[in-house]
């Protein structure tokens, strides 16, 4: 089973700022299958970026992913106030779907 | 608009059996497969297993094996997931989610709370 850690735990930002996320995976992963989702408070995860650097449909453009074998990177350009939530990768190998720990993005 | 709308909060005692369902709209729910996904109290997210609405095959996550059961009813667009035997460790949100290219899971359901508790 392929483990996925995310780095760091909390990121404590402002608005405006640039947030830099990190998803480690235990092996290499196809970028094919690496995949990012925002989660606020009391809601369902959303889908964000998927074969880790697409876009889903009405992502905004400051939501950007990039990174290949087992180093994956969620970027926010500039932090808007809905953006503080927590996010989550998540990759698919082997029939089994694993998820990555969480980063929590917090006001600063 | 593509949906996915789950059943209501759950409040149960330990060694009681439960169903929670999840109802698809919006697409041809037989030919997508559709996850159960939990969520632990102030923890992250686990795949629990996928289900094929369209034959009813299932492929669980070796850790939720024999603990729960998937099924579907494709008649009317709905997922089930179910407890013969419901433990204080199985208070969670349970979230439905559609696979997509048997890869990405979108668009999520709300969540059913379960709570758990004598």
């Amino acid at each position: 089973e392929i483990v996925l850690t995310q780095s760091p735990g909390t990121l404590s930002l402002s608005p405006g700022e640039r947030a830099t996320l990190s998803c480690r995976a235990s092996q290499s992963v196809s970028s094919s299958y690496l995949t990012w989702y925002q989660q606020k408070p009391g809601q369902a995860p959303r889908l964000l970026i998927y074969g880790a650097s697409s876009r889903a449909t009405g992502i905004p453009d400051r939501f950007s992913g990039s990174g290949s074998g087992t180093d994956f990177t969620l970027t926010i350009s500039r932090l808007e106030p809905e953006d503080f939530a927590v996010y989550y990768c998540q990759q698919y190998d082997s029939s089994l779907w694993t998820f990555g720990q969480g980063t929590k993005v917090e006001i600063k | 608009e593509v949906q996915l709308v789950q059943s209501g909060v759950e409040v149960k005692k330990p060694g009681e059996s439960l169903k929670i369902s999840c109802k698809g709209s919006g697409f041809s729910f037989s030919n997508y497969w559709i996850a159960w996904v939990r969520q632990m109290p102030g923890k992250g997210l686990e795949w629990m297993g996928i289900i094929y609405p369209g034959d009813s095959n299932v492929r669980y996550n070796p850790s939720f094996q024999g603990q729960v059961t998937i099924s579907a009813d494709k008649s009317i667009s709905t997922a089930y997931l179910q407890w013969s035997s419901l433990k204080a460790s199985d208070t969670a949100i349970y979230y439905c989610a559609r696979l997509i290219a048997y890869n990405w899971f979108d668009p999520w359901g709300q969540g059913t709370l379960v709570t758990v508790s004598s």
